[in-house]
């Protein structure tokens, strides 16, 4: 298996320009992450998926902030319109829970500056 | 909800020394406590994880150790190389959600000095 595989792999985009982040998860895995990692924040959990359905967005920032999981095999995650405090890593993550909490794979991770 | 605290938050040991992260959680339900390392400019991957029936894991030259009437869970590194420096982060439950997600720590950024 490739692992879950984030595109772009680096985004530069200048403020109010709508950003499109993507993820293709391991396959047969049921829930699915998008973290925010900046040095002041540390590791920020925004939104998550059960079986492409959203289970708790209540990380997502603001209404700027968007995320789909239109199937099992994809997500996006989308800020409309950008700001230069969105610059951060985006890492998409991916788990099979089964009967508890297992391992969850991360992507690569999406470094997104905003000028 | 859970809330996870990590200390400390730098570590600084000679090659071939010990090194101990700790961590604490809120929540007396939380039943399973990874532990990730990431390394620069890499995404975080998982080391090692401990479930609540169990008081130690190891696995070579790491262990966990979960202390679950005092909370708290630890990360042991022993004869540390210069491959272990990264950033590690512990991780707790969050059974807060219908259906729970982890809560990570703010991390331990592990230098190891030759």
């Amino acid at each position: 298996d490739a692992g879950v595989i984030q595109s772009p792999r680096h985004e530069v985009t200048e403020m109010g320009q709508e950003v499109t982040l993507r993820c293709k998860p391991i396959s047969g895995h049921d829930y699915l992450f998008w973290y925010r990692q900046t040095m002041m924040r540390g590791l920020e959990l925004l939104i998550y998926f059960n079986n492409n359905v959203p289970i708790d967005d209540s990380g997502m920032p603001e209404d700027r902030f968007s995320a789909k999981m239109p199937n099992a095999s994809f997500s996006t995650l989308k800020i409309q319109p950008s700001e230069p405090r969105d610059s951060a890593v985006y890492f998409c993550a991916s788990s099979l829970r089964g009967q508890g909490f297992n391992e969850q794979f991360f992507g690569p991770g999406t470094r997104l500056t905003v000028l | 909800g859970e809330n996870v605290e990590q200390h400390p938050s730098t570590l600084s040991v000679q090659e071939g020394d010990s090194a101990v992260i700790k961590c604490t959680y809120s929540d007396s339900a939380s039943n399973y406590f990874p532990w990730y390392k990431q390394e620069l400019g890499k995404r975080p991957q998982l080391i090692i994880d401990i479930r609540s029936n169990v008081g130690e894991k190891k696995d070579q030259r790491i262990a966990v150790t979960l202390n679950k009437t005092a909370k708290h869970f630890s990360l042991h590194i022993t004869e540390t190389q210069p491959e272990d420096s990264a950033v590690y982060f512990c991780a707790a439950p969050n059974y807060g959600g219908s259906q729970g997600n982890l809560i990570f720590g703010k991390g331990t950024k592990l230098s190891v000095k030759p």
